[in-house]
């Protein structure tokens, strides 16, 4: 099982730019989400899904969308990139339930909008 | 609203000392997980435990070892006799019960421990 991957493992973007952050999980996990790390803030959860076809906001869903055709992939659209949203992004996959799961994370994509 | 603090930014340590990270969450349920993940220069997420709501039982595995006081909102983690490759960020984190919440975490700021030789 490779796990959860990202890709790319590096970006950089200018100002107003779009691109997509890809996700892909072999585990067959029901619940995948998205996550940026900032320094002294942890990590915040952008957007999550409960399943194909169900994504629902986080806590910093602004400037972001996602969808979900399939089970194992979960792409992270930057619709017009801001310097703001420089940022390591994580993707993670578990079982979905009652929060007792563990999340299983992927390397993480490091984003800088220049 | 949850919420988690770390309120130790950074941690200095000399290598065989012990170190203890202090995790305080706020939450309204009465059914909830606490998590601790470890975060390596290397940059990915390692998780360490997990713990419920009704488990106030400390636990110990190895070097590593967590306090859940549940009358104090607090969840601990102490390293002992540390090791340079322990030197990473270490995050507290808490979910829900509800499977409508889904497993969405709420994770503290971080805690960076520096252990030197």
């Amino acid at each position: 099982n490779a796990g959860v991957t990202q890709t790319p493992k590096f970006q950089v973007l200018k100002t107003g730019q779009s691109m997509t952050l890809q996700c892909a999980q072999d585990m067959n996990h029901e619940y995948m989400s998205w996550y940026r790390q900032d320094p002294g803030m942890g990590l915040r959860l952008i957007h999550y899904s409960v399943g194909a076809g169900i994504t629902d906001q986080g806590e910093v869903p602004n400037g972001y969308n996602v969808s979900r055709s399939t089970t194992e992939d979960f792409p992270l659209r930057l619709l017009s990139a801001a310097p703001s949203q420089t940022s390591v992004y994580f993707c993670a996959s578990s079982p979905w339930g009652t929060g007792s799961y563990e999340q299983y994370f992927g390397p993480g994509t490091r984003l800088t909008v220049t | 609203a949850q919420k988690v603090t770390q309120a130790q930014t950074e941690i200095s340590v000399v290598e065989k000392e012990d170190v203890t990270l202090d995790c305080v969450y706020e939450t309204r349920d009465t059914t909830y997980y606490l998590f601790w993940y470890k975060q390596p220069p290397s940059g990915e997420l390692v998780f360490l435990i997990r713990r419920n709501s009704f488990d106030e039982q400390n636990e110990i595995s190895g070097r590593y070892s967590w306090n859940f006081q549940k009358s104090t909102s607090s969840f601990n983690f102490t390293i002992t006799a540390s090791q340079v490759v322990d030197s990473a960020v270490y995050f507290c984190a808490l979910s829900e019960e509800t499977k409508a919440a889904g497993n969405k975490l709420t994770f503290g700021g971080g805690t960076r421990v520096l252990v030197k030789p």
